[in-house]
């Protein structure tokens, strides 16, 4: 069974603090994205990865940076948490180029920061 | 750069009826792939149902089929028979394929309810 899990469901943060979001996928994944899930707004891509230290920013990645060196995990990095980063973050992964293309998501992690 | 409009926030059906959810993307590309996804109250996204661009028949997943129009660049997904699982955020997407950087955009979603 195909997976990708981020490292919590649940964090609440202080304002200023460095923040780090893990996804791991099991899938030999190419591509991996991180998004934020506001009401309203939909999921909002923040940055994907083709491959390993590739990266490419997507509509909103201001305030994070992400980290690929290896494979099967993309890590996102808020510098200095913000409370309008209060959110729902989702990775995702998906094979590169292939016809039966999907991409896969993790459950999610709700971070509060306060 | 390519964008993904759902025009509904929210909508609802019957136990049993049918229901269509809009979608309407803008590319300059003719090839790429067309997704639905669904997020259930639990959370985990999952996919729906995907159409190919260059396939002229419309995707079919039991009750969940697709309206694929490539020149009014449309992509509606009917559910047929609802079910009270059906209930969930309803997310169409697009991807376009690249051999590399080939980022998948979303809409803002559709929240579909449906009542007993």
């Amino acid at each position: 069974d195909v997976k990708v899990t981020q490292s919590s469901r649940y964090l609440v943060k202080r304002t200023g603090e460095k923040v780090f979001l893990e996804c791991v996928q099991d899938m030999d994944h190419e591509n991996m994205f991180w998004y934020r899930q506001d009401p309203g707004l939909g999921l909002r891509l923040i940055y994907f990865s083709y491959d390993v230290k590739m990266k490419e920013k997507g509509d909103i990645p201001e305030g994070y940076s992400v980290s690929r060196e290896k494979k099967e995990r993309f890590s996102l990095i808020l510098e200095s948490a913000s409370t309008n980063q209060t959110s729902m973050y989702l990775c995702a992964s998906s094979p590169l180029g292939r016809r039966k293309s999907e991409a896969f998501f993790g459950q999610g992690t709700r971070l509060t920061v306060v | 750069a390519q964008t993904v409009t759902q025009s509904q926030p929210e909508m609802s059906v019957q136990e049993a009826e049918t229901v269509t959810l809009s979608c309407t993307y803008d590319t300059s590309e003719s090839n790429y792939y067309l997704f639905w996804y669904k997020q259930p109250p639990s959370r985990q996204m999952i996919l729906v149902i995907r159409q190919e661009a260059y396939k002229q028949q419309n995707a079919t997943e039991n009750r969940f089929s697709v309206n694929f129009q490539k020149a009014a660049k449309s992509f509606s997904l009917k559910i047929s028979d609802s079910q009270l699982g059906d209930t969930a955020m309803y997310f169409c997407a697009f991807m376009k394929p690249r051999g590399g950087s080939e980022k998948l955009v979303f809409g803002k979603g559709t929240k579909l309810t449906v009542n007993p």
